[in-house]
C-alpha cells in the first residue's frame, strides 16, 4: 500500500526559479491538501481540492497555484520562486473533505531556496 | 482566530515513566480534534480524533481526552519507540477542511 506518494523528496531552487511538486494517491481519496510546515511553526494548508475538479485556498496560498489533475493527483506549483518558501511541503488526501477520519500525509518534500 | 498551543514543547522520559501532552485550543465551536504522531523525516500519522467533552479514545499505551479547552494525551509505561512528535489539531465547524495545528510536543523516553 503505497498511500500518498510526493516526489521529489529532496529539491534546491534559486531565487525566482519554477518547479512543480507532484502528489499522488492510491487510496480512491475524494479530498487532498498541500501544506507547509516550518520550524516553530504548526502545519499550515496552502491550498486544498475538495473533490475532483474543485480548488480552494488555504491558510497561506500566495505564491503558489495548484492543479487537481485527475481523483488521484494533486500537484503544488510554485512560478516564481523566493528564500520564504523554504520549507517541508507535505501533500494529505482524506475520503471526504475535512473528513474526522483524520488525513493520510505523503513523507513530504524537503525545498530550499537559495 | 482558532489557536492551538501545545506543551511542553519537549519532554523527556525514562522507560515506563508515564506522563501528559497537553493541547489547549480556542476555535468558534468544534467540529474535532485530531491527534497525530509525527517522526523524523516522515508525514504525520493520524492517532485520534475526538469530538465532544468528556471522550475518551485509547491506543496501546496512549489515551486521549478532551475537556471544553484543552485535550490531553497520556502516555502509559512509554517505550523508546514512543518517541515521536505529537501533533494536536482542531477542525472548526464551517470550514472543516481547515485543520489549525499545534507546534507539537517532541518526546523523547529513554532507557
Amino acid at each position: 500500500n503505497a498511500g500518498v506518494t510526493q516526489t521529489p523528496k529532496f529539491q534546491v531552487l534559486k531565487t525566482g526559479q519554477s518547479m512543480t511538486l507532484q502528489c499522488a494517491q492510491d487510496m480512491n481519496h475524494n479530498s487532498m491538501y498541500w501544506y507547509r510546515q516550518d520550524p516553530g511553526m504548526g502545519l499550515r494548508l496552502i491550498y486544498y481540492s475538495a473533490s475532483e475538479g474543485t480548488t480552494d485556498k488555504g491558510e497561506v496560498p500566495n505564491g503558489y497555484n495548484v492543479s487537481r489533475l485527475n481523483k488521484r493527483e494533486f500537484s503544488l506549483r510554485l512560478e516564481s520562486a523566493a528564500p520564504s518558501q523554504t520549507s517541508v511541503y507535505f501533500c494529505a488526501s482524506s475520503e471526504v473533505s475535512g473528513s474526522n477520519y483524520g488525513y493520510t500525509f505523503g513523507s513530504g518534500t524537503r525545498l530550499t531556496v537559495v | 482566530e482558532d489557536q492551538v498551543t501545545q506543551s511542553p514543547e519537549a519532554l523527556r522520559l525514562q522507560e515506563g515513566e508515564s506522563s501528559s501532552l497537553n493541547c489547549s485550543y480556542t476555535v468558534s465551536g468544534l467540529r474535532g480534534l485530531f491527534w497525530y504522531r509525527q517522526d523524523p523525516g516522515k508525514g504525520p500519522e493520524f492517532l485520534f480524533t475526538l469530538y465532544s467533552a468528556g471522550e475518551e479514545k485509547e491506543k496501546e499505551r496512549l489515551k486521549a481526552t478532551l475537556t471544553k479547552k484543552e485535550s490531553f494525551l497520556h502516555i502509559t509505561a512509554p517505550k523508546p519507540e514512543d518517541s515521536a512528535t505529537y501533533l494536536c489539531a482542531v477542525q472548526p465547524p464551517r470550514a472543516a477542511s481547515k485543520l489549525t495545528f499545534g507546534t507539537g510536543t517532541r518526546l523523547q523516553v529513554t532507557l
